[in-house]
């Protein structure tokens, strides 16, 4: 059974620090690995989505990587803004397309 | 292009009611699902639709909770009777594919029993 980890679980920086949020999963056996911001009352915007295929995925500030071997995924994040603050989730599908989460990582980024 | 809609976004309802909830996914996608997230829990799959076809309802917790897609296009799922623990946000995600295809998730409805 697919686990999801992320942790810590709350993370405060100050505006302008580059961050990295941790996902790790005990099964390798992944097609991808998609990391979803979530803002208060809001849905999940999908971010990015890594193929297993991939190692890297990057759109503007945001970079996620994918060591599928050690079961770790990582968002980095460059030069922090307090919009940025958000909930940020990382999901694996499963061979059934159902997707398996991680409880999250709420970030604050301070002015 | 619209995105998944889901209405209500929010529902308080005293334990014994009857709710239900509906979703719209995202037009020309075959595959919808439904995912739960109770508090202090992660995000929890219920089941998968592919056009009317119940795929895989592996995660639907008991037989109170009964989901349709007539037609293939807008889902809804019904809680009957609802219990406290039923509270929570409830998701609704679509994807043109399945297989891994990302999923596109709508604001999800917050559901109460008192």
């Amino acid at each position: 059974k697919q686990e999801v980890t992320q942790i810590p679980a709350a993370l405060s920086v100050p505006e302008g620090e580059n961050l990295v949020l941790n996902c790790s999963f005990t099964d390798s056996a992944i097609y991808n690995l998609q990391w979803f911001r979530q803002d208060p009352g809001k849905g999940l915007t999908s971010l990015l989505l890594i193929q297993s295929s991939q190692r890297e995925q990057t759109s503007g500030r945001l970079n996620a990587s994918l060591d599928k071997s050690s079961g770790r995924s990582t968002l980095y994040i460059a030069a922090s803004q307090p919009g940025d603050s958000a909930t940020y989730l990382c999901a694996v599908p499963g061979a059934n397309s159902k997707l398996t989460f991680g409880k999250g990582i709420t970030l604050s980024v301070r002015p | 292009e619209a995105g998944v809609t889901q209405f209500p976004s929010h529902s308080v309802i005293e334990k014994g009611q009857t709710v239900t909830l509906r979703c719209d996914p995202i037009s020309g996608h075959d595959n919808l699902y439904w995912y739960r997230r109770v508090m202090g829990k992660e995000i929890k799959f219920l089941l998968h639709f592919v056009k009317e076809s119940k795929q895989d309802e592996s995660g639907m917790p008991n037989n109170r909770f009964l989901a349709e897609r007539t037609g293939g296009t807008y889902s809804t799922l019904k809680v009957q009777p609802a219990e406290l623990e039923d509270s929570g946000v409830y998701f609704c995600a679509s994807s043109r594919t399945g297989g891994g295809d990302t999923q596109y998730f709508g604001p999800g409805t917050r559901l109460t029993v008192l």
